[in-house]
């Protein structure tokens, strides 16, 4: 029979909100984290990255936030615009250099 | 600019043709990986190298899937006998250790009927 893709979560937000995007991790051990931003018909981009010894990282309009205790990121994109709109992948990194990525979150964003 | 380059695009083929990808990573990274991205599983990494030396292959179908590194600026993906369940986006991605940043080629988008 025909196999049925994965449906990613979506979030649609009105041009000019605030979004947030959430992701949970799965290895505590992981020592640095990364949000990639993903447009049809592209590669990954890097978007910010932040250690673990921190909570906190403020980039050009997005920031990212770790809570270790629970295992969660998140990423806030400010006054989010259409170019906004893509798929974000966050991805923790293993010893060695080696990335695990999450299932993604669509952005749609609405003029 | 410097950025990681891919070839082919995109390929269609027959399934049990063998299908080869090539990558050139940014001159001066160090490490080269290969992830292929499907509806199903997402982003997987296939392998992964550092100073053209393997690293990690345990994401790779072994009995098809070979990944090599002739040299510094040129990595291969190569899939004999080629599958259906094989066709998916192929990227290749480049950094320089110990950075855990990663840059990405455009991927190669691979249909195998």
């Amino acid at each position: 029979g025909e196999s049925v893709g994965l449906h990613l979560p979506t979030l649609s937000v009105q041009e000019g909100d605030n979004s947030i995007i959430n992701c949970a991790y799965s290895n505590s051990a992981s020592d640095y984290f990364i949000w990639y931003k993903q447009e049809s018909g592209k590669g990954p981009q890097f978007i910010i990255d932040i250690r673990s010894n921190m909570d906190k990282r403020q980039g050009q309009r997005v920031t990212v936030l770790l809570n270790k205790t629970v295992k969660h990121l998140s990423l806030q994109i400010a006054a989010t615009q259409p170019g906004d709109s893509a798929v974000y992948f966050c991805a923790e990194t293993l010893q060695g250099g080696k990335l695990i990525f999450g299932q993604g979150t669509e952005l749609s964003v609405k003029p | 600019d410097a950025r990681v380059t891919q070839t082919p695009r995109h390929k269609v083929t027959e399934m049990g043709q063998e299908v080869t990808m090539r990558c050139q990573p940014i001159l001066g990274h160090n490490t080269v990986f290969w992830y292929r991205q499907t509806m199903m599983q997402g982003l997987e990494l296939l392998a992964y190298f550092r100073n053209r030396a393997p690293l990690d292959d345990s994401g790779m179908p072994k009995d098809r899937f070979s990944a090599e590194m002739p040299d510094a600026t040129l990595a291969t993906l190569k899939i004999q006998p080629s599958e259906p369940r094989d066709s998916a986006v192929y990227f290749c991605a480049s950094g320089l250790a110990p950075s855990y940043e990663q840059f990405f080629g455009p991927g190669t988008r691979l249909t195998v009927l």
